[in-house]
């Protein structure tokens, strides 16, 4: 069955440090969405792609950065991990349609601590 | 901006009973969907119910219904007969309606429904 993975699950890591999250969809999907939940906030979006070598940036974008070099993966770096960047993230992927509704498929989420 | 408010942060309910989450949004556009996710402990994101504006009837599937307002911009999801397994994180979210159905999802804070046996 195809599927949309995140790995790690749970990652904890150092301020400062470099991290990168996977995201990887078997549906190809032309489009593909990071958000990241915190309590209080519910989810926001990171960045977005519609498809390969197409990034754009979301409502909290700073401190992040994808890349899109096939239509499989989205990989969201964090360039300089800081603890205010704590929280559990989310992939999401739908198809491309023209002028008919595309469901948001959610991957399991990944949980990164900060310290 | 879309923005997207769910006044109530927590919500209970008897097993059995019914239950209305409320949401309420604001966006300048005229043509655009509604969504009601559930996010069980597991943290997987689950949806529940979509409105599409441009329909005036009220969607439904089994227990969940909603309660659509386009002029008062408000969005509502009513769970009949409550069960154990309804207690999650419910998030109402916006979505513009374009050619492609490319649009990012725009989230409310959620409400955490509590169900008592």
């Amino acid at each position: 069955d195809a599927e949309i993975t995140q790995s790690p699950r749970h990652k904890i890591t150092e301020t400062g440090r470099q991290v990168t999250l996977a995201c990887h969809q078997t549906w190809n999907h032309n489009n593909m969405f990071w958000y990241r939940q915190d309590l209080g906030h519910g989810l926001r979006l990171i960045h977005y792609s519609y498809g390969v070598q197409d990034t754009n940036k979301g409502e909290v974008s700073d401190g992040y950065s994808v890349s899109r070099s096939n239509t499989e993966d989205l990989p969201l770096t964090l360039e300089s991990a800081a603890s205010s960047q704590t929280s559990v993230y989310f992939c999401a992927s739908s198809e491309f349609l023209a002028s008919s509704y595309n469901e948001q498929f959610f991957g399991p989420g990944t949980r990164l601590t900060v310290l | 901006a879309q923005t997207v408010t769910q006044s109530q942060p927590e919500m209970s309910v008897q097993e059995a009973e019914t239950v209305t989450l409320s949401c309420t949004y604001d966006t300048s556009e005229s043509d655009y969907y509604l969504f009601w996710y559930k996010q069980p402990p597991s943290r997987q994101m689950i949806l529940v119910i979509r409105q599409e504006a441009y329909k005036q009837q009220n969607a439904t599937e089994n227990r969940f219904s909603v309660n659509f307002q386009k002029a008062a911009k408000s969005f509502s999801l009513k769970i009949s007969d409550s069960q154990l397994g309804d207690a999650a994180m419910y998030f109402c979210a916006y979505r513009r309606r374009s050619q492609g159905g490319s649009e990012k999802l725009v989230f409310g804070k959620g409400t955490k429904l509590t169900v008592n046996p």
